[in-house]
């Protein structure tokens, strides 16, 4: 596809459920990040791959959440035992680079999930 | 403290009307600042991208920093309501999307 796309965008998710976000990348792009918006706030980083490798994982919350990317390009976010907190926006990213200069990365539309 | 602080509105200004936006920041480490753009239910999209202290012009949009005063601003002139969302201030100190801080964003309303 053209941009970023994630899965589900809806996700209703009871309290202690485990939920899985998928993201599939812009084609071509090693560099891949996840961000959670809570509601009325800005982005905040969570982890970042370059292909399969985990580079950063310094912004995930707790041991609940987790996240792979295997071959490189489609990745996933799992968090284990969702608690109410997690409720919020999960953005995934995609870029060439890590860097910004003369670099864009692009999101995706994000995942909503509200945990009840 | 937060790092970047922005904020939240919401600003509403009629058509034609020029728009400022700003942010604040306490980190004199960062160097590297963006403006993004998010409409309701979609991702960010980035605006404009400023490295260290100055100004930049692209069409409608002027993105201006001081360093020394920790601040950064963002114009619209002849404002639309296509520009109708909010808009996220982000900066970073290495220029590496791993370390990006993003403000609560200003929500605004450019009515017809």
């Amino acid at each position: 596809g053209a941009g970023v796309s994630q899965s589900p965008r809806y996700k209703v998710a009871k309290r202690g459920q485990d939920v899985a976000l998928r993201c599939d990348p812009i084609s071509g792009h090693v560099s891949l990040f996840w961000y959670q918006q809570a509601l009325g706030q800005g982005p905040e980083f969570l982890t970042y791959f370059q292909n399969e490798a985990q580079l950063d994982k310094s912004g995930l919350p707790s041991d609940r959440f987790f996240a792979e990317r295997p071959e490189g390009s489609v990745s996933t976010l799992k968090i284990q035992r969702t608690q109410q907190e997690d409720s919020a926006v999960y953005l995934c990213a995609s870029s060439l680079s890590v860097h910004l200069s003369g670099n864009t990365i692009y999101f995706g539309e994000g995942s909503w999930l509200t945990v009840v | 403290q937060k790092e970047v602080e922005q904020d939240p509105g919401p600003l509403s200004v009629p058509e034609g009307a020029i728009v400022s936006l700003n942010c604040t920041y306490s980190n004199s480490a960062f160097q590297y600042f963006m403006w993004y753009r998010q409409y309701s239910r979609k991702g960010p999209e980035l605006l404009m991208y400023t490295y260290s202290s100055g100004n930049k012009e692209d069409g409608r949009f002027t993105a201006q920093v001081d360093k020394s005063s920790k601040y950064i601003s963002l114009f619209i002139r002849d404002s639309q309501p296509s520009d109708s969302a909010t808009y996220l201030c982000a900066m970073t100190a290495k220029g590496g999307a791993n370390n990006l801080f993003f403000g609560t964003g200003t929500r605004l309303t450019v009515i017809p």
